[in-house]
């Protein structure tokens, strides 16, 4: 079973705050994606990245694939109560046998206070 | 319709009772997943569909689940002798082909919250 472990688990900040966020695996991805889900609601794809290395920016929010696609991070600038919300992470593991399933984490609960 | 929806939002049902779960994907989209979210966890995968065929349907816990896509569009899950620890949100996602080319990217309807009393 290949795992993806987020950290940390609960994030509390003040607005304007800058924070970074961690998905780690022992496993290789083809692919990684982050959601951000709010309650009630199902997740919602901010971005996927796919090659070792790469970095991609979706306005505040700064998005890192590790350079083995075993790890990811969310590095988000000047947070707003906006971005509160649980940020998934979600793994392709490619197995090649045609399944493509995703395998997520646990979640980073994030709280940014006014 | 332009997202993915999911019938009923609640369903609340008595232990051994037997619940239906509806998922409409998004038009044109030929690959459906099925997850479950428990209190605290995220996503974990039930099963896949491309087309009419699950293609993948390791993730399902034991054989009280079940899940068809007659016609290659709306999927039923179906959850027989319903036991507490089935309780959780049910999540459905549709993406365009499942395959590698579009990075599989899958999109969520909103979940149906089950509750077994």
């Amino acid at each position: 079973t290949q795992l993806l472990e987020q950290s940390p688990q609960f994030l509390s900040i003040q607005e304007g705050e800058n924070l970074t966020v961690y998905c780690n695996s022992s496993s290789v991805f083809s692919s990684l994606q982050w959601y951000r889900q709010e309650p009630g609601e199902g997740p919602v794809l901010l971005v996927t990245v796919v090659t070792g290395g790469e970095v991609k920016k979706l306005k505040r929010l700064t998005f890192q694939f590790g350079d083995a696609r075993k790890d990811s991070s969310l590095h988000i600038t000047a947070a707003q109560p906006g971005d509160t919300g649980l940020y998934l992470c979600a793994g392709d593991p490619y197995s090649g046998a045609g399944s493509y399933q995703l395998t997520f984490g646990k979640g980073t609960k994030l709280s940014v206070i006014p | 319709g332009a997202g993915v929806s999911q019938t009923p939002s609640n369903k609340v049902t008595e232990k051994g009772k037997y619940v239906e779960l509806r998922c409409d994907p998004i038009s044109g989209h030929t690959a459906l997943y099925w997850y479950r979210q428990s209190l605290g966890q995220g996503p974990e995968f039930l099963i896949y569909f491309q087309g009419t065929g699950a293609a993948d349907d390791s993730g399902l816990p034991n054989d009280r689940f079940f899940a068809v896509r007659p016609e290659g569009s709306v999927s039923t899950l179906k959850i027989q002798r319903t036991e507490r620890g089935d309780s959780a949100v049910y999540l459905c996602a549709s993406s365009l082909m499942g395959g590698r080319n579009a990075y599989n990217e899958q999109f969520f309807g909103p979940g149906t919250r089950l509750t077994v009393l």
